[in-house]
């Protein structure tokens, strides 16, 4: 079974301080991890994927395999980031995809 | 280009009625899936289409929801005899080959009343 937890429902944060967003797995095999945001009124989309290794918007991921985590961090929170984000695993292929419950992060100006 | 659509945008149904939920993919993307949003509860999975077939409709919550997609693009879920707490955002997403990003359509608002 894949699980996806992210232990926070809301996160406050003032402008300007560092963010991390945490988020656990359980997987028996190579997972794929991303993480989508959901700002007001727009769609789901997505943030990034531990596989670009990339940054996007200032946000980074890196995948922990030992931990099993994938938290996502931005070390200077703007308050155009106040958001839902959602952790999301695959097994890859044509499987599905388990979401977290999302987190709520508050960016307080 | 167009994106993932979805409709109606909202529904109003009374309890034990069906009602039927449309979604429209990105002309090419093989795989389509349903989640549903509920509040506190994240996106849950209901089901995924690889082409026309679904290979894994787990997620359904009960015999009262289906769905189906032909020729490999719309699909329509289906809930029949609606109950209260089915009322969600039911939302639909479509990826290139299933592996990767997601493109998710506005949702579809259900109430029940």
């Amino acid at each position: 079974a894949q699980r996806v937890t992210q232990p926070e429902k809301l996160l406050s944060v003032f402008k300007g301080a560092p963010v991390e967003l945490k988020c656990n797995y359980s997987y028996s095999g190579s997972p794929e991890l991303f993480w989508y945001v959901q700002y007001s009124r727009q769609r789901l989309q997505l943030l990034l994927r531990h596989i670009s290794r990339e940054s996007i918007k200032g946000f980074t991921a890196d995948l922990n395999k030992g931990e099993t985590s994938f938290h996502l961090k931005k070390p200077f929170a703007q308050e155009e980031d106040s958001a839902m984000y959602y952790c999301a695993l695959t097994g890859g292929g044509y499987q599905k995809v388990t979401f977290g419950i999302g987190t709520k992060l508050q960016v307080i100006p | 280009g167009a994106g993932v659509s979805q409709s109606p945008s909202n529904k109003v149904t009374e309890k034990g009625k069906d009602v039927e939920l449309r979604c429209d993919p990105i002309s090419g993307h093989t795989a389509l899936y349903w989640y549903r949003q509920s509040l506190g509860q994240g996106l849950e999975f209901l089901i995924y289409f690889q082409g026309n077939s679904a290979p894994d409709k787990s997620g359904l919550p009960s015999d009262r929801f289906s769905a189906e997609r032909t020729g490999g693009s719309v699909s329509t879920l289906t809930i029949q005899r609606t109950q209260q707490e089915d009322s969600a955002v039911y939302l639909c997403a479509s990826s290139l080959g299933g592996r990767g990003e997601q493109y998710f359509g506005p949702g579809t608002r259900l109430t029940v009343t």
